[in-house]
């Protein structure tokens, strides 16, 4: 099956700071997803993204389908960024709607 | 919208015993599923309906989980008997097919079987 890579896997900021996490994966997706999982365990939507660049306050978002990876952008980081963000990918075909995710990016943003 | 309801939030239950997981999907979608999240193999595709019919139920573990959903607005999952390694956070999740493919997430719930 494809399979989802994301970097890096840890990651502790400065409050204020700027912040870049990669999603690559191996084969062409029909879409792609990207959640922040909270310190309490939701999962919330950040993005649905198959191409180009979206934004969203201070984060944004950039797949580029046929380099394979997709960039999740967090500028002026906030304490309550914290938390585990995925990517999650789908592939239509012959799989039905299936979401594969990667193994995550652990952030943890301090005062 | 309430988003995606799950029920309980939380259940704690001896090995051997029966367990049955709830799930209300966003009204409207036609696609319905069930993940779960642990520590060592992250979050996994467990089954999915498409109009109320089981799709595709190749990530269930083994045949101590069942799944069903009666109608477009319940579904139900099901461990029997349960056992420690069941221990992990179940989620459903819901989108429709016909409007984008986005998946919406429930809070999940935490099962624990001692």
């Amino acid at each position: 099956g494809i399979q989802v890579e994301q970097s890096p896997p840890d990651l502790i900021l400065q409050e204020g700071a700027n912040s870049t996490l990669r999603c690559n994966f191996s084969d062409s997706v029909n879409n792609l997803q990207w959640f922040h999982q909270n310190p309490w365990g939701q999962l919330i939507n950040l993005f649905y993204i198959p191409s180009g660049t979206k934004q969203n306050g201070r984060l944004s978002a950039t797949t580029v389908a046929t380099e394979r990876y997709s960039l999740l952008y967090i500028s002026s980081s906030q304490t309550t960024d914290s938390g585990v963000y995925f990517c999650a990918v789908y592939r239509l075909t012959g799989g039905g709607n299936k979401l594969t995710f990667g193994t995550g990016t652990q952030l943890k943003v301090e005062l | 919208d309430a988003g995606v309801i799950q029920s309980p939030r939380h259940e704690v239950t001896e090995m051997g015993q029966e367990v049955t997981l709830r799930c209300k999907p966003i009204s409207g979608h036609d696609y319905l599923f069930w993940y779960r999240q642990t520590m060592m193999r992250g979050l996994e595709l467990l089954i999915y309906f498409n109009n109320n019919v089981p799709i595709d139920d190749s990530g269930m573990p083994e045949d101590r989980f069942s799944a069903k959903m009666p109608n477009a607005s319940f579904s139900t999952l099901k461990i029997q008997p349960s056992e420690p390694r069941d221990s992990a956070v179940y989620f459903c999740a819901s989108s429709s097919g016909t409007a984008s493919y986005e998946q919406y997430f429930g809070p999940g719930t935490r099962l624990t079987v001692t």
